[in-house]
């Protein structure tokens, strides 16, 4: 089955203790994304990556960190996070071959509070 | 930068009646749109796709149309059902370079479908 997994799904920690959330997609896809939802705020742009080795910042990229060693992985660290870093996050992906309409796909989402 | 707006941000209707929920995008230079829907704290399921040439998708009760160079688009669900209560999100994707890469979302509109 086609999919995008998400580790953890949800997750409390403490100010300033690193953390890593896991995304893995199996479609063999170029293109990963993360976002965070806040209330109001609607979905925001983290980090994404066109393929390996190459990631660039989105809309929201101060305090994370993001790395593409590997096509199906793309893991989101947060060095040292914040209170203000409490939202739901979601990893996507999605790609770009002949005919293909492009579609997105996102994980089930990650609900992180830091305390 | 790509903005996108969302009308109404919130709509209450009885069961039965056909809705249209409005997308707007300030870059007409997209390479497609897509509509999501989003239950409380979960995921985004992806609805329908249009692609920048095509003028309309229908799947079941639902109809997405484009018009493209006046920066809009319409979600039309026929003979709501309360199981259709839930947040409904459109999102662009960029045409160029780096924006290719990027989903550009709105803030949503959360529907509430009453028996």
């Amino acid at each position: 089955e086609a999919q995008v997994t998400q580790n953890p799904r949800y997750l409390i920690t403490v100010t300033g203790k690193k953390l890593t959330v896991t995304c893995s997609q199996n479609m063999n896809h170029e293109y990963m994304s993360w976002y965070r939802q806040d209330p109001g705020l609607g979905l925001r742009q983290i980090y994404y990556s066109m393929n390996v080795e190459v990631t660039d910042k989105g809309d929201v990229p101060e305090g994370y960190k993001v790395s593409r060693k590997e096509k199906r992985n793309f893991p989101l660290i947060l060095e040292s996070p914040s209170p203000n870093q409490t939202s739901l996050y979601f990893c996507a992906s999605s790609a770009r071959t002949s005919g293909d309409p492009w579609e997105q796909y996102f994980g089930p989402g990650t609900r992180l509070t830091v305390t | 930068k790509q903005e996108v707006t969302q009308i109404p941000a919130a709509l209450s209707v009885p069961e039965g009646e056909n809705l249209v929920l409005n997308c707007s995008f300030t870059d007409s230079a997209i390479y497609n749109l897509q509509w999501f829907r989003q239950d409380p704290g979960k995921g985004l399921t992806s609805l329908l796709l249009i692609q920048s040439s095509q003028r309309e998708q229908t799947s079941g009760r639902l109809n997405a149309s484009l018009d493209k160079s006046s920066g809009r688009s319409t979600l039309y669900i026929a003979a709501s059902q309360p199981g259709d209560s839930a947040t409904y999100l459109c999102a662009v994707r960029g045409n160029r370079g780096s924006t290719l890469g990027r989903l550009y979302f709105g803030r949503g509109t959360q529907l509430t479908v009453w028996p």
